[in-house]
Parts: structure tokens; C-alpha cells; sequence
């Protein structure tokens, strides 16, 4: 079992639609969870990090946590062109304190 | 958060060869790491640097292939040695944000090596 496990996609949603980005995760004693995006030939960047069970709101984005469940999403509103990318799940797992990065999901917006 | 660059953006080199990338913060940072990124793969840890102290590789990486040097809290290189195709990828260093909540850590540009 991957320690953070995410779907490959691709994930295609219509313009101004609610992209939903799923991630788990296997050490129950993690304790931090970060959402990076990655466009085509560039780094990750930091969109939002979450630490306590439940939502967590910037803008157009919202990072869900679920640590009974061991799960971790993303979700985008308003989905734009612009959000085609990359996004990778990471989370500081408990027993090495390092953070580990899923495969990473691919989103497609059309217009 | 810290602006990090990295240098060469990227290269092309023969097998058998080195490369030393380079990482450069504009603000002292305690913890760095560096990564790879393989084609079409997420991020693999090779190392963490500390200034000061041995870098500490992960499983599946060594001193002598991927040998790391941190002079001091803003910079620190990683160097491919004995090149071979196998090692075309991205390399990615990032620097750790120590937080009241939680440890972040933010990505240099990266720099994409071919090996032929």
C-alpha cells in the first residue's frame, strides 16, 4: 500500500464547474496535509495546507480532512482554464515526520 | 516565503559525466531538501541538508552518487555523479518554513537534466 495514494486522472470538468481532488493516506498518525499544483514544466506550488478535521477555506478552494477516514480532498469552485494542472496530495507522515507526495491527480477545465 | 533559485535551469550532459546543481535562498533557512522528480512521476526525497552537519539520504540514494554540500543557511548543492540515462529528471530543491501550525516547505524552480 503507497503511503499517500491519489487517482492519476485525467479528471475533466466543464468550465465554472466543482473540480473534486481526492487523496488518502495510510499512517493514521499523520498529522499535516498540503495540496500543491503543478503546471506542465514547472514546480509544485503550495496551494493550501490542513491540519484539523474538517474544511478549510481560501477563495476558490477548499481543503476537506477527514483523519477517521484518512482522507484528505480538494476541491475547486468556479473551475477555470487556468486550473489545468497537477496536484499533488503530500503529507507529513507520523513516523518519519517527512513528507511524502502522491502521484498526483491531473485536472483538465475545459472552456 | 522564501525566493529560491536554482542553477542550471537545465542541462544536457553525456553518461559518465557530473553535474553540481545549485541552490540559493534569500533568507537563512534551517532545513533543505532536495528531491527528484522522475518523467511523469511525483516527487521522490533524496536528501535533506543541514548546515553544519552530514545530509541524511533516503533509502534507494547515496553519499556517493548524489553527494550534497550545505556551506551555510542559504545555499546548498547537490551534485549527479556518473551520470547515466536512467538519471534524466527533474531536480527540485525546497527549503522548510517552520509554522506555529505546521513545517512548509516551497520549491525551487527546479532543474530539468537530460542524460544521453
Amino acid at each position: 500500500q503507497k503511503e499517500v495514494e491519489q487517482n492519476s486522472g485525467p479528471l475533466s470538468v466543464p468550465e465554472g464547474a466543482i473540480a473534486s481532488l481526492n487523496c488518502t493516506y495510510s499512517d493514521r498518525g499523520s498529522q499535516s496535509f498540503f495540496w500543491y499544483r503543478q503546471y506542465s514544466g514547472k514546480s509544485p506550488e503550495l496551494i493550501m495546507f490542513i491540519y484539523s478535521n474538517g474544511d478549510k477555506e481560501d477563495g476558490r478552494f477548499t481543503a476537506q480532512l477527514n483523519k477517521a477516514s484518512q482522507y484528505v480532498s480538494l476541491l475547486i469552485r468556479d473551475s477555470q482554464p487556468s486550473d489545468s494542472a497537477t496536484y499533488l496530495c503530500a503529507v507529513i507522515t507520523g513516523n518519519t515526520g517527512k513528507l511524502i507526495f502522491g502521484q498526483g491527480t491531473t485536472l483538465q477545465v475545459k472552456p | 516565503s522564501a525566493v529560491i533559485s536554482q542553477k542550471p535551469s537545465r542541462d544536457i550532459c553525456q553518461r559518465g559525466t557530473s553535474l553540481t546543481i545549485q541552490c540559493q535562498v534569500d533568507s537563512q533557512v534551517t532545513m533543505m531538501f532536495w528531491y527528484r522528480q522522475q518523467p511523469g512521476q511525483s516527487l521522490t526525497l533524496i536528501a535533506t541538508a543541514n548546515q553544519g552537519s552530514e545530509a541524511t539520504y533516503e533509502s534507494g540514494f547515496v553519499i556517493d552518487k548524489f553527494p550534497i554540500s550545505r556551506p551555510n543557511l542559504t545555499f546548498s548543492t547537490l551534485t549527479v555523479s556518473n551520470m547515466s540515462p536512467e538519471d534524466s529528471s527533474i531536480y527540485l530543491c525546497s527549503v522548510e518554513d517552520p509554522g506555529l501550525l505546521t513545517d512548509t516547505q516551497y520549491f525551487g524552480p527546479g532543474t530539468r537534466l537530460t542524460v544521453l
